[in-house]
């Protein structure tokens, strides 16, 4: 696509639940990224794949949080046993590659704002 | 310990007055420096990002930053601010630092800009 996507934009849910956040990034696109952005900070790495695996999950706050890229295209961000804690902005971004000259950095998604309730 | 620090939590300028915005990093390497802009409820917009060569780059919306490596420093500027401009900036760097193997974004808090009419 044009841009990365994320679905849903928005979504409330009730503490104890689980929850699938996804996220379409820019076609071709190798790399991908789950960032999470609390209110009144910057946003805090996640998890990223290259491909289908999962490069580096160092991220992940706990086990309840965990992140699947079956075709190295489409990501979901798996959210179990939610929180209020877990209440933040999820964003996502994709780059093509990794850094080298002409690395544009990651281009970012408008993100799904998570709120538990 | 390698870090971004953006110490103004937030700005307020006039519109038409200049604008520096402050960003510092601790790295090991000369990194890859990035500055991203938020308009609320919006993803993260690239400004401009520095990888090597000359020290001043210019972005987009008339924004330019310097390296300064003697400093750590990649301040964001710009020399007439429009009403539009008001929005959070984030310095990000992009290598290995915190936890992980994999190179990566790491953000600042963040400033927030408020421009008067």
């Amino acid at each position: 696509g044009a841009g990365v996507s994320q679905t849903p934009s928005n979504k409330v849910t009730e503490k104890g639940k689980y929850v699938e956040l996804r996220c379409d990034p820019i076609s071709g696109h190798t790399a991908l990224y789950w960032y999470r952005q609390s209110l009144g900070q910057g946003p805090e790495f996640l998890i990223y794949f290259q491909g289908t695996g999962a490069a580096d999950d160092s991220g992940l706050p706990n086990d309840r949080f965990f992140a699947v890229r079956p075709e190295g295209s489409v990501s979901t961000l798996k959210i179990q046993r939610t929180e209020r804690g877990d209440s933040a902005v999820y964003l996502c971004a994709s780059s093509f590659g990794q850094g080298g000259e002409g690395y544009d950095g990651y281009t970012f998604g408008s993100g799904t704002r998570l709120t538990v309730v | 310990a390698q870090s971004v620090t953006q110490p103004d939590i937030h700005i307020t300028v006039s519109e038409g007055a200049s604008l520096e915005l402050r960003c510092n990093y601790s790295y090991g390497a000369t990194p890859y420096l990035f500055w991203y802009v938020q308009s609320p409820g919006q993803g993260l917009q690239l400004l401009l990002k520095y990888f090597s060569g000359d020290t001043l780059v210019q972005g987009i919306k008339g924004f330019e930053a310097e390296f300064k490596r003697s400093q750590s420093s990649f301040n964001l500027r710009k020399p007439s601010v429009h009403w539009s401009d008001a929005a959070e900036y984030f310095c990000a760097v992009y290598g290995f630092i915190g936890t992980g193997t994999a190179s990566k974004l790491t953000f600042g808090t963040g400033t927030r800009l408020q421009v008067t009419l």
